[in-house]
């Protein structure tokens, strides 16, 4: 079956640490994007791509870098420099132009040690 | 930036009535649309709404957008103990490039 895939479930972070998210998709969607959550709250865009080897930043990117090597890949990795990084960072992708929804994985949820 | 607002934040309703959510918005926008999303899991698209239509549905869903008030409500009717889950409204801005942005959300609970 198609779908995203979000790796792993549960990440705890030491502080100082750069920690990686992945995610993988396997429905050919050329656009792909990174949403933090925190509770209570809506979705916060981070970083999102529209195309291999080009992204650009969302709402609340300070803190955080993403990667578009592959067509089905788009990491992100939270830095140090990101000084509350406690929340569950979604992954989503979807077809380019107008009217296309948006497909997500089932999330990371990130915790500090 | 967060552009919608929900109303309410949370619900509860009995098995068999209807559940009725509000989202409104500040700027123009190419579509609307509706997601879910239960405890813990990610989100799951339901509905789309175009800024040139004025209702739609999907089963038991029934959404309706009033461009000239910024404003959307989703009804869920007939509503089950499985319909219990966050729903959120999500725009995508004139010229945004499907660069949603997501409302807070409602919480709706459905108690048997």
């Amino acid at each position: 079956d198609g779908g995203i895939t979000q790796s792993p479930k549960y990440l705890f972070r030491k502080e100082g640490q750069n920690v990686t998210l992945s995610c993988e998709q396997n429905l050919n969607h050329d656009a792909m994007y990174w949403y933090r959550q925190d509770p209570g709250q809506g979705l916060r865009l981070i970083y999102y791509s529209q195309i291999v080897n080009d992204f650009q930043k969302g709402d609340i990117a300070e803190g955080y870098s993403v990667s578009r090597e592959k067509k089905e890949s788009f990491p992100l990795t939270v830095t140090s420099a990101q000084k509350n990084p406690t929340a569950f960072y979604l992954c989503a992708s979807s077809r380019t132009g107008l009217e296309r929804p948006q497909h997500f994985g089932d999330g990371t949820r990130l915790s500090i040690l | 930036s967060q552009q919608g607002e929900e109303d309410p934040q949370a619900l509860s309703i009995q098995e068999g009535e209807n559940a009725t959510m509000n989202c409104s918005y500040k700027t123009s926008i190419n579509n609307l649309q509706w997601y879910r999303q239960n405890s813990g899991r990610g989100l799951v698209h339901l509905i789309l709404i175009r800024s040139n239509e004025r209702e739609k549905h999907s089963g038991r869903l029934r959404v309706t957008l009033d461009t000239s008030k910024k404003s959307s409500s989703l009804l869920i009717t007939a509503s089950r103990a499985a319909d219990t889950a966050s729903y959120f409204c999500a725009t995508d801005p004139t010229g945004g490039g499907n660069k949603l942005t997501f409302g807070t959300g409602t919480q709706l609970k459905v108690e048997l």
